[in-house]
């Protein structure tokens, strides 16, 4: 079965660079969720979106932007980046945005800042 | 704050033996998640229960919930080697009462070791 797919799979950048991250959630998955994991770390979640529209925010900080784009894919832009935010980033996408659904996720994207 | 704390941190047992992990949290919730994770790799759905279930089962895997004790535990039964991996437990808050794509909060994660 088709799972979330993200990519790159592994990004470097150096300090004040721009990344974008891409996520293509499961075939007819309306919601997709963002995630950070720190180096030994939970994952903390970002921001969620529900047929196009900002969902839910966590703690995104607001170098960080993302959007659900027509096709249900999503990014998530990266700007003047830092070195802590070198990190694992998930995406996850569910049906219908409703508590209860199954929440699946990517392989990630490791993002290096050098 | 931390709304899923897990217990232990680190679980180190022989094959064959079962590994329990608990999960406490703080608030309501409406269903609560469990998830394992290879060193490095994405995050695998093992099992969902509702606020409103007690106990599932999938495969080897059995999940309690306690909304009244705001707990949760997995039982890993006749673990084997590939079962070696970290695992978190996710809640989804009460926050809303229909609709919404409620973020998942995790807890800080059991690492699982699976001795041949």
């Amino acid at each position: 079965a088709a799972g979330v797919i993200q990519s790159p799979r592994h990004l470097i950048k150096e300090k004040r660079e721009t990344a974008t991250l891409k996520c293509y959630p499961i075939p007819r998955h309306d919601t997709v969720y963002w995630y950070q994991q720190g180096p030994g770390q939970d994952p903390q979640f970002l921001i969620s979106f529900y047929e196009k529209m900002q969902s839910d925010k966590g703690s995104i900080p607001d170098r960080f932007s993302a959007q659900q784009f027509s096709d249900y894919h999503s990014e998530l832009n990266m700007s003047s980046l830092e070195l802590g935010d070198s990190a694992l980033y998930f995406c996850a996408s569910s049906s219908d945005g409703h508590s209860g659904n199954t929440i699946y996720f990517g392989e990630g994207s490791w993002l290096t800042v050098v | 704050s931390q709304q899923g704390e897990e217990d232990p941190q680190a679980l180190s047992i022989q094959e064959g033996e079962n590994a329990t992990m608990n999960c406490s949290y703080k608030t309501s919730i409406n269903n609560l998640q469990w998830y394992r994770q290879n060193s490095g790799r994405g995050l695998v759905h093992l099992i969902l229960i509702r606020s409103n279930e007690r106990e599932k089962h999938s495969g080897r895997l059995r999940v309690t919930l306690d909304t009244s004790k705001k707990s949760s535990s997995l039982l890993i039964t006749a673990s084997r080697a590939a079962d070696t991996a970290s695992y978190f437990c996710a809640t989804d808050a009460e926050l809303y009462s229909g609709g919404g794509a409620d973020g998942l909060t995790f807890g800080k994660g059991t690492h699982l070791i699976i001795q041949p």
